[in-house]
């Protein structure tokens, strides 16, 4: 069981080019979400799912966009990046109910946009 | 807005003694507050919670106290060891909002030998 897997792990893109970053769990957990987190910083979410279908905005949601068709998988889609937007992002699963707060986090994906 | 904060943002201890990493926290309605350790160049790691309605909870070398009348969380562990030196953040979440963790800024941790 391999928890939380984001690919990729490093990331240049070119501002204005779009991309996605993916992420898959196999603990068929029903809650996942995507943060990300800047220098010196805690994290801040982007978007999150309570299911397969079901998605919701976060605190930073803006340039982002989301969509949960498995339980598994959870890609974060950067529409046109810009240099705001560098950052490490975060995926995180979890189970629904009095677990959700032990959230499993994957690696992280450094992004560099120039 | 409403948010989750740390008091100091580093913390230097000597290996075996006790560390205390405090968080202030303002909404209230919180249910649960959760303590997450940042290992460099890792994801965040689950450590321990704590239900709104309790003011302390033990974990292995790990306690947390929650003092609901200054909105004050802290995470004190036991006997330091080099392996605890980390980044540790404090998390906030309300039933009603599913996953949702709101996080504080985040402590360094660093046990001298």
């Amino acid at each position: 069981n391999a928890g939380v897997t984001q690919t990729p792990k490093f990331q240049v893109l070119k501002t204005g080019q779009s991309m996605t970053l993916q992420c898959a769990q196999d603990m068929n957990h029903e809650y996942m979400s995507w943060y990300r987190q800047d220098p010196g910083m805690g994290l801040r979410l982007i978007h999150y799912s309570v299911g397969a279908g079901i998605t919701d905005q976060g605190e930073v949601p803006n340039g982002y966009n989301v969509s949960r068709s498995t339980t598994e998988d959870f890609p974060l889609r950067l529409l046109s990046a810009a240099p705001s937007q560098t950052s490490v992002y975060f995926c995180a699963s979890s189970y629904s109910g009095g677990r959700a707060t032990e959230a499993f986090f994957g690696q992280g994906t450094r992004l560099t946009v120039v | 807005g409403e948010s989750v904060g740390l008091h100091l943002p580093t913390l230097s201890v000597q290996e075996g003694d006790n560390s205390i990493i405090n968080c202030a926290y303002s909404n209230s309605a919180s249910d649960y507050f959760i303590w997450y350790k940042q290992e460099s160049g890792k994801g965040p790691q689950f450590i321990i919670d704590i239900r709104s309605n309790m003011d302390k909870r033990q974990g292995q070398r790990v306690t947390v106290l929650l003092n609901k009348t200054v909105k004050h969380l802290s995470l004190q562990i036991a006997a330091t060891q080099p392996g605890d030196s980390a980044v540790y953040f404090c998390a906030e979440n309300q039933e009603t909002s599913g996953s949702r963790l709101t996080f504080g800024e985040g402590t360094q941790l660093t046990v001298n030998p």
